[in-house]
């Protein structure tokens, strides 16, 4: 397996604009987490899945914040519409029986 | 005060010196993670334990359940070595997995 992928790895983008970063978890992984780092706070979660199934989204900041996972191998997270402080490495990871397995991030800087 | 705490912030060694880190946590845990960042940003997950100690390589792991504190030790260090060490806890809520929580992490520079 290729491990957790995310796309893209770069996103700068204006604000107002809508941003949407993508997560390929691990097949066969039951879980699925969105994080954010900053330096400031370090990293955050955002959001978690189990089974597709949202089930803890306290961690996501405004309703500009929107999770999905419509299937088993894909998740989406989308912030609509952007501002500068949204700008941070976003992490999504992947787990099965609590070992957790991160992507390589994507960086989105929003001017 | 934050639940998990970690120790030192910064860390600078000579190659081949032994190093510590360490790790304490105030909430109910099912397991606890080391995660490694690389400079580059990429983050691995070294270890997940819930009790004892655990080996790979030149990395050990250890965790005492009743005082709520873990070590990461790195014995003959290298360069390589050198990147962001991060612990996390998965908090126990109900038997569900929980989320992780992290620690600000451990900053490490091993110098040839």
């Amino acid at each position: 397996d290729a491990g957790v992928i995310q796309s893209p790895r770069h996103e700068v983008t204006e604000m107002g604009q809508e941003v949407t970063l993508r997560c390929k978890p691990i097949s066969g992984h039951d879980y699925l987490f969105w994080y954010r780092q900053t330096m400031m706070r370090g990293l955050e979660l955002l959001i978690y899945f189990n089974n597709n199934v949202p089930i803890d989204d306290s961690g996501m900041p405004e309703d500009r914040f929107s999770a999905k996972m419509p299937n088993a191998s894909f998740s989406t997270l989308k912030i609509q519409p952007s501002e500068p402080r949204d700008s941070a490495v976003y992490f999504c990871a992947s787990s099965i029986q609590g070992l957790a397995f991160f992507g390589q991030g994507t960086r989105l800087t929003v001017v | 005060k934050n639940e998990v705490e970690q120790s030192p912030q910064n860390l600078t060694a000579q190659e081949g010196e032994f190093i510590t880190i360490n790790c304490s946590y105030s909430v109910g845990i099912s397991a606890l993670h080391w995660l490694q960042q690389h400079p580059g940003g990429g983050i691995v997950s070294l270890f997940m334990l819930s009790s004892g100690k655990k080996k790979h390589g030149r990395l050990i792991a250890t965790i005492n359940i009743q005082e709520k504190h873990s070590s990461l030790h790195i014995t003959a260090s290298h360069p390589r070595d050198s990147a962001v060490y991060i612990c996390a806890v998965t908090t126990d809520y109900g038997g569900s997995q929980g989320n992780l929580i992290f620690g600000k992490g451990t900053k490490l520079s091993v110098k040839p």
